[in-house]
């Protein structure tokens, strides 16, 4: 069965610092992939995906990930991490139709 | 502003309780979906509607049970719900050809006790 693995429950990290947060996946074809943030009390908010083409994406609120077919990552990158970035992140592999896989999730810390 | 938007925000209830949740889309897509989201848990896919058709139901019990009337709104019936039940439950939409991007409303925290 398809699977996504976030393999960090929690990361802390500097305003300011960069950032990546990891996920992997398990999906025999090109799987679409995303990366969605929560904020405490809210639904989830889309960063940005990947369908096909160029591996590295951008997003919003400067994010970008890049897809490894090799290692079958779709790891989430900032540049520089800002107090507002504080939130839980989810990566999600589409495996077909309408089912989304979430992966576990990742809280990130942002301390001043 | 998502464009999806659920009521109540939160709701209390006892395990002998009837209620039901709502979720209304703004946005013009044909699929909706509820998830289960638990502490520590990822989220748990639980139905999916489809142009009104229900397409998915990810095994779950009986006393949850969904309604679509249209393609912008949806219910979820509650009835003798159990204390683990307690969770956030959260309503999504999307337009099929889109590559399943889902846009999620703010959710319903639900606590049973």
């Amino acid at each position: 069965a398809q699977s996504v693995t976030q393999p960090d429950i929690h990361i802390t990290v500097s305003e300011g610092a960069s950032l990546e947060l990891r996920c992997n996946y398990s999906y025999g074809a090109t799987p679409y992939l995303f990366w969605y943030v929560q904020s405490p009390g809210q639904g989830l908010q889309l960063l940005l995906k990947y369908f096909s083409g160029d591996t590295l994406v951008q997003g919003i609120k400067g994010f970008e990930a890049e897809f490894k077919r090799s290692q079958s990552s779709f790891n989430l990158r900032k540049p520089s991490v800002h107090w507002s970035d504080a939130a839980e992140y989810f990566c999600a592999v589409v495996e077909g139709g309408f089912k989304t896989i979430f992966g576990a999730g990742t809280r990130l810390f942002v301390k001043a | 502003e998502t464009g999806v938007t659920q009521t109540p925000r939160h709701l209390v209830m006892g395990m002998t309780n009837k209620k039901s949740l709502k979720c209304e889309q703004h946005l013009g897509h044909n699929a909706m979906y509820w998830y289960k989201q638990s502490a520590k848990k990822p989220l748990e896919l639980m139905f999916v509607y489809n142009f009104k058709e229900q397409t998915e139901n990810n095994s779950v019990p009986s006393r949850f049970s969904p309604e679509c009337p249209n393609s912008s709104h949806l219910f979820l019936h509650l009835h003798t719900l159990q204390p683990e039940d307690s969770a956030l439950y959260l309503c999504a939409s999307s337009q099929p050809g889109s590559g399943n991007e889902q846009f999620f409303g703010p959710g319903t925290r639900l606590t049973v006790l």
